[in-house]
């Protein structure tokens, strides 16, 4: 099965900063089949980006996905309260479905 | 609304079996494919089984497959998993998720726990 990595295991910014997630697929993933969730303490996921880069609805533009292969990121070009959360990425390119162990984005 | 709202987690004795179910409202429901995905106690996310919209394919993590089923009731709109011998490992929030059959999810429920313990 894809291992997908994540890193970092935790990123520490302030409101308004840029954050860049990291996920590295142990093999190519078919079609860039790449999704985002974000999950908030006692919430379920939320599907932000799917297809590597394409946003899910109601996602604003401030989330972007993009890279191919081996080398995915999550962008979120400035933070605002509400994004500090886990965020997973999920393979869909092969089966089984697998996803990679969270990038946790706290307050600094 | 579109939700999904996922019942009949509880505690379990190893070895036990349970039967959770997730009613879906909002949405058509015999037009999607649903799968299980569950989370251990502070851990990541792991895929659990996936059904198509008409019930006639299924598809499992290796890990249960043998020892769940999942299934479906379009009538009533409802995503049913049952799960035998369970396991400690097997202990988890058991979320229902919408989205197109083996790909990502659109749409997740509030999840319900299973606790698996003597």
């Amino acid at each position: 099965e894809i291992v997908l990595t994540q890193s970092p295991g935790t990123l520490s910014l302030s409101p308004g900063e840029r954050a860049t997630l990291s996920c590295r697929p142990s093999q190519n993933i078919r079609s860039s089949y790449l999704a985002w969730y974000q999950q908030k303490p006692g919430q379920a996921p939320r599907l932000l980006i799917y297809d590597t880069s394409s946003r899910a609805t109601g996602i604003p533009d401030r989330f972007s996905g993009s890279g191919s292969g081996t080398d995915f990121t999550l962008t979120i070009s400035r933070l605002e309260p509400e994004d500090f959360a886990v965020y997973y990425c999920q393979q869909y390119g092969t089966s089984p479905l697998t996803f990679g162990g969270g990038t946790k984005v706290e307050i600094k | 609304e579109v939700q999904l709202l996922e019942s009949g987690g509880t505690l379990v004795q190893p070895g036990g079996s349970l039967r959770l179910s997730c009613a879906a409202s909002g949405f058509t429901f015999s037009n999607y494919a649903m799968s299980w995905v569950r989370q251990a106690p502070g851990k990541g996310l792991g895929w659990v089984a996936a059904i198509s919209g008409a019930g006639l394919s299924t598809y499992y993590a290796d890990s249960v497959k043998g020892r769940f089923t999942i299934s479906r009731d379009n009538s009533k709109n409802t995503l049913y998993l049952q799960m035998n011998s369970l396991r400690a490992e097997d202990m988890a929030v058991y979320y229902c998720a919408k989205g197109p059959i083996l790909y990502y999810f659109d749409l997740w429920g509030r999840g319900t726990l299973v606790t698996v313990s003597s």
